[in-house]
């Protein structure tokens, strides 16, 4: 299993950020895939989920009604989009494939995409 | 929301020694525990699921241990390359899934 993220992005508060992660050596409509933050020197955060079978997602509490994850199964790429973006957004953002169809842990990573928010 | 805790938040052992590694849950999440190992720079790296399962790769002389509220990872015969970051994170109550605070194992 590889996930391949998009590359690290710059942006003013306020902007939004879209982020994709690329899965590949595996059937992409069988798992789901998370998206975890890390702020600078902090813990893992879980954004939500998001079924690469059905587009169902799960979101976590404190970023709804900011953040939206779709899947494009034609190029089997899940992406991560988080508005009105504040300086407490920066952080590095991982895609992780979970190998069931619902949320659980986290078997494959990607490499990571840092998103610094900034005036 | 689950809340996981680790402790200790810094553990020092010399290579060749045992880590001893705390994660406790607020709630009882069955066996649905995973550890990571994360060092800088790098993703997290998953290390044990189903509380006691080893992913693959991971050697034998890493086993986790516990079930409910209360979960152990071990790590024997301490390597230089074991010196990272360990977070455990449970996945039976969603959403959210949550993570611990991490436990950082250092070269004494």
């Amino acid at each position: 299993v590889q996930l391949v993220q998009s590359g690290a992005e710059v942006k003013k508060p306020g902007a939004s950020v879209k982020v994709s992660c690329k899965a590949s050596s595996y059937t992409f409509t069988t798992f789901g895939i998370s998206w975890v933050r890390q702020a600078p020197g902090q813990g893992l955060d879980w954004m939500g989920w998001i079924s690469a079978y059905n587009g169902s997602t799960h979101y976590a509490h404190h970023l709804q009604g900011r953040v939206t994850m779709t899947k494009d199964t034609s190029t089997s790429t899940v992406h991560m989009e988080l508005r009105s973006l504040r300086s407490d957004d920066t952080a590095v953002y991982y895609c992780a494939v979970t190998m069931y169809n619902y949320p659980c842990y986290f078997h494959s990573w990607g490499q990571g995409t840092l998103v610094t928010v900034s005036s | 929301e689950i809340v996981m805790t680790q402790s200790p938040a810094t553990l020092s052992v010399s290579p060749g020694e045992t880590a001893t590694l705390s994660c406790r849950a607020s709630q009882n999440v069955s066996s649905d525990l995973a550890w990571y190992q994360q060092k800088p720079g790098q993703a997290p790296r998953l290390l044990i699921y189903g509380a006691s399962t080893r992913a693959t790769g991971v050697p034998a002389r890493v086993s986790g241990s516990g079930s409910g509220r209360e979960f152990t990872l071990t790590i024997s015969s301490l390597q230089s390359e074991d010196f990272a970051l360990y977070y455990c994170q449970q996945y039976n109550n969603w959403p959210p899934l949550t993570f611990g605070g991490g436990t950082q194992v250092e070269i004494k």
